[in-house]
């Protein structure tokens, strides 16, 4: 079977750092993928990791490690706007094409 | 480039009645996922269509079916709604080689 596990929630504070994990179990894995969505806005994507390592782009950052089944997206400079839910995604190589599962989301709330 | 559009946005519906969602992908892509999105269960996958064949179904009920038509543009049905289908239905497109998919803003159907 697949699962994918993420906090549920968080909190930080303008300027901080914030990092959040993911850990998956899958039968076949082909990539992770975080999104970030805003309430009542569709989801948009971040990042994509496929080897091991990190991919950096910005503010945003986002860890692979393939042996552990364990990815983490860490947020630098926190901004009010960086409130939102933070989605993980798994795509399986079983499947063809670009069906994903997606952890629940953790909701990140940013004060100042 | 316009994104992936949805229609109708908000839907109202009774138990038993049937619905139809429609999503225009991005000009150029095949891909067209589609994802129930709830509180409880979050973003879950329904179905991929490519080049007019589904490709990928994930664990829904009969009840929920799709097509593509061939400019890419997909429908999806649900009859015989129950309470539990209110959800935000997200449709997501993806182009020919890539991993990234691209979501659209999303139908509100809500069962009453």
């Amino acid at each position: 079977g697949q699962n994918i596990d993420q906090p549920t929630e968080m909190t930080a504070t303008e300027g901080a750092i914030v990092q959040i994990n993911c850990t998956y179990q899958t039968s076949g894995f082909n990539g992770l993928f975080w999104y970030q969505q805003h309430a009542g806005e569709a989801p948009t994507f971040l990042s994509y990791n496929v080897l091991d390592g990190l991919e950096e782009k910005g503010r945003f950052s986002s860890f692979l490690s393939r042996s552990k089944g364990y990815s983490y997206l860490l947020l630098k400079e926190l901004q009010m706007k960086d409130s939102a839910s933070y989605l993980c995604a798994v795509r399986d190589r079983r499947a063809t094409g670009t069906a994903l599962i997606f952890g629940k989301g953790t909701t990140l709330s940013v004060s100042s | 480039k316009a994104g992936v559009t949805q229609t109708p946005r908000y839907l109202i519906k009774t138990r038993g009645q049937q619905v139809t969602l429609s999503c225009s992908p991005i000009s150029g892509h095949r891909s067209v996922s589609w994802y129930q999105q709830t509180p409880g269960q979050g973003l879950q996958f329904l179905f991929e269509y490519f080049s007019e064949t589904q490709r990928n179904k994930g664990n829904f009920p009969g009840r929920f079916s799709g097509r593509q038509f061939s400019n890419s543009r997909s429908e999806m049905n649900v009859s015989t709604l129950e309470l539990g289908d209110s959800a935000l239905y997200l449709c997501a497109s993806s182009s020919s080689g890539s991993e990234t998919q691209y979501f659209g803003p999303g139908t509100r159907l809500l069962v009453l």
